[in-house]
């Protein structure tokens, strides 16, 4: 079966911009999470969402936000883009509780 | 708050060596996992523990839930050239069964 999709790989945005990623989950999954990666502060948890509802929030300013739509398919937002935004995000999919399958992330690049 | 401190942070070995990874915390888990990120890809789980004093194995890789709960640890035997990576272990944040917190990881380099 397909794996969870990330859209697009790579993107290069300018201080001040909005960005809009995509996640398509496992077919059947309905539990998606983000994460922001970095070099040195790991992989730090921003949001989770099941059947269209925010479960759990991580500590980021409200400029990063998310949306499940009612296939699953989940967005992830970040206005007013700041250099240190710069990272790798990646979406995971889950049927259960920590069975975390992960895309193969969008590079952002802010500049 | 939870945190998971994670070593070594990273590690040159030469093919064929086992090796030999950790996970500590100052609070308890009921749940220890631990995944692998290869570049440009995201991280694959290769171990979940759930009990205390487990051990579970996945092929040459062998990983332990420590008694405390506190700890966990990640051992690879027979060292091989696609082992390279980065070594991530995880658990679920208290009051939480959903979020996950992650150790830094362990960055693995095969001397050549």
């Amino acid at each position: 079966k397909a794996g969870v999709t990330q859209t697009p790989r790579y993107l290069i945005k300018t201080r001040g911009q909005q960005v809009t990623l995509s996640c398509s989950p496992i077919s059947g999954h309905r539990s998606v999470s983000w994460y922001q990666q970095t070099p040195g502060q790991g992989l730090q948890f921003l949001f989770e969402y099941f059947s269209e509802t925010q479960r759990n929030k991580g500590n980021f300013p409200g400029r990063f936000s998310g949306r499940q739509f009612s296939n699953s398919r989940s967005e992830m937002n970040v206005s007013t883009l700041e250099l240190g935004d710069s990272a790798l995000y990646l979406c995971a999919s889950t049927s259960g509780l920590y069975g975390y399958t992960f895309g193969s992330g969008t590079r952002l690049t802010v500049v | 708050g939870q945190q998971l401190n994670q070593s070594p942070q990273s590690m040159f070995i030469q093919e064929g060596e086992d090796v030999s990874m950790n996970c500590t915390s100052s609070s308890i888990f009921n749940t220890w996992l631990w995944y692998k990120q290869e570049p440009g890809e995201g991280p694959v789980l290769l171990i979940a523990l759930y009990k205390a004093g487990e051990l579970t194995s996945n092929g040459r890789l062998t990983a332990q839930f420590g008694i405390t709960r506190k700890d966990s640890f990640l051992n690879i035997s027979a060292s091989i050239p696609s082992d390279v990576g980065i070594y991530f272990c995880a658990g679920p944040l208290r009051d939480s069964n959903y979020q996950l917190i992650w150790g830094a990881g362990t960055k693995l380099i095969i001397k050549p």
